[in-house]
């Protein structure tokens, strides 16, 4: 069955410091990988896709993730966190029309 | 552009009632998509209309259906309403020409089921 998992329910980090949420996907077939924020009472916002080339994929507010195939892994990161980054992230894997979504993953970033 | 709207944002309805759930797409889009959220399932894909059409469909019981019209927005029905229904219902419209475009979601309509 295709799927997609975030291992971690939550994760804590210090402003300033660099930070990594987990996924890893189950899916066949080239992936289609994306990553998605959810702040409180609001919809999910777009971060950033994979579909081909460069595995290092650049996307909004800083945030970036590194496709590795091997690994099956699509770990979102930011090199220096701020508060103001503390959300439910959700990663996603398109197939066959539809996205399968993980767990999420609660980022909380202390000042 | 306006973003994908979602009406009501919030209901609470009782057992064995109905409900309907409405979503407008961004201007120009003609794929729409429903999620269900909860705690314990997470986001869940229940169904997405092109044109007017069912292209996919979730692992839902029939109770939940949808439809969509012809200028693109989306309705979503849930009938026999039942305590785990309660959850929060996302909308997501895309351009879709291919299915690799990002999916823009609305602010979702929390659903009370008492």
């Amino acid at each position: 069955a295709q799927s997609v998992a975030q291992p971690e329910d939550q994760v804590n980090v210090a402003e300033g410091n660099p930070l990594t949420v987990k996924c890893t996907y189950s899916v066949s077939g080239n992936p289609y990988l994306f990553w998605y924020v959810q702040y409180p009472n609001r919809g999910l916002q777009f971060l950033l896709k994979y579909i081909t080339g460069d595995n290092l994929v650049k996307g909004s507010y800083g945030f970036e993730a590194e496709f590795n195939k091997s690994q099956t892994s699509f770990h979102l990161k930011k090199p220096s966190a701020l508060v103001s980054d503390s959300a439910l992230y959700f990663c996603a894997a398109y197939n066959t029309d539809k996205l399968i979504f993980g767990t999420g993953t609660r980022l909380q970033v202390f000042p | 552009k306006a973003g994908v709207t979602q009406t009501p944002r919030y209901l609470i309805k009782t057992r064995g009632q109905q409900v309907t759930l409405s979503c407008s797409p961004i201007s120009g889009h003609r794929s729409v998509s429903w999620y269900q959220q909860t705690p314990g399932q997470g986001l869940q894909f229940l169904f997405e209309y092109f044109s007017e059409t069912q292209r996919n469909k979730g692992n839902f019981p029939g109770r939940f259906s949808g439809r969509q019209f012809s200028n693109s927005r989306s309705e979503m029905n849930v009938s026999t309403l039942e305590l785990g229904d309660s959850a929060l219902y996302l909308c997501a419209s895309s351009s879709a020409t291919t299915d690799l475009n990002e999916q823009f979601f609305g602010p979702g309509t929390r659903l009370t089921v008492l």
